[in-house]
């Protein structure tokens, strides 16, 4: 199983944003991030718990191994909102969370 | 450019059958995993099957293991998923998957617009 938190975000353009995930057993460092918006299917944005996906910028980070990990949005611009999922890719069945919804405050 | 396209989706009835397609396009289709994910309206994402790229590999969540079936045709560049004894629970978005197209990892790189399913009377 795999816990967000918080479920809800509100935060202002060019704050900083940090969103938690915990998994129930360890996934090592199989953990990916995915970025949705309203309408639109799911977007990759950090693999493999800290690598950034082409094309995401750097002020996205991902840290964290085994149950703990962490998405860091340095400076939050406005296409940035939406709700992010983490995943992990360690052992069956693949698993999501149930998602962060970053809101504008 | 990469692209996923699902189709299949609609209305049908509980107990009912329906068969998804995703045509794919623009990488070598028979070097990865596929999967189908699935999004229930206003949920979170779930994943629901993955077959290997050799195809001789399937995995099932629990949810439809015994109902759903996913299989590939290489030679169309093509991922099914034959869904049987549909349920309410079932109706969803949902979105066909490549694994580690973009990045060689293991993560879902591509994704459909996705196609949704309606389990009603």
């Amino acid at each position: 199983v795999m816990t967000q938190s918080p479920v809800t975000l509100p935060v202002s353009p060019g704050e900083r944003a940090t969103l938690s995930c915990r998994a129930s057993r360890s996934v090592r460092y199989y953990l990916a991030w995915y970025q949705q918006k309203p309408g639109q299917p799911p977007r990759l944005v950090i693999y493999d718990t800290s690598t950034r996906a082409t094309g995401i910028p750097a002020r996205f980070s991902g840290s964290g191994s085994g149950t703990e990990f962490t998405l860091t949005i340095s400076s939050l611009q406005s296409e940035d909102f939406g709700v992010y999922y983490c995943q992990q890719y360690n052992n069956w069945p693949l698993t999501f969370g149930g998602g962060t919804n970053i809101e504008i405050k | 450019e990469v692209q996923l396209l699902e189709s299949g989706g609609g209305l049908v009835q509980p107990g009912g059958s329906l068969r998804l397609s995703c045509a794919a396009s623009g990488f070598t289709f028979n070097k990865y995993d596929m999967s189908w994910v699935r999004q229930a309206p206003g949920k979170g994402l779930e994943w629901v099957s993955l077959i290997s790229g050799p195809g001789d590999a399937t995995y099932y969540d629990d949810s439809v293991k015994g109902r759903f079936t996913i299989s590939r045709d290489d030679s169309k560049n093509a991922l099914y998923l034959q869904m049987n004894n549909l349920r309410a629970e079932d109706t969803a978005v949902y979105y066909c998957a490549n694994r580690g197209g973009l990045t060689g990892s293991l993560s879902f790189d591509y994704w459909g617009q996705g196609t949704l399913v309606t389990v009603s009377s």
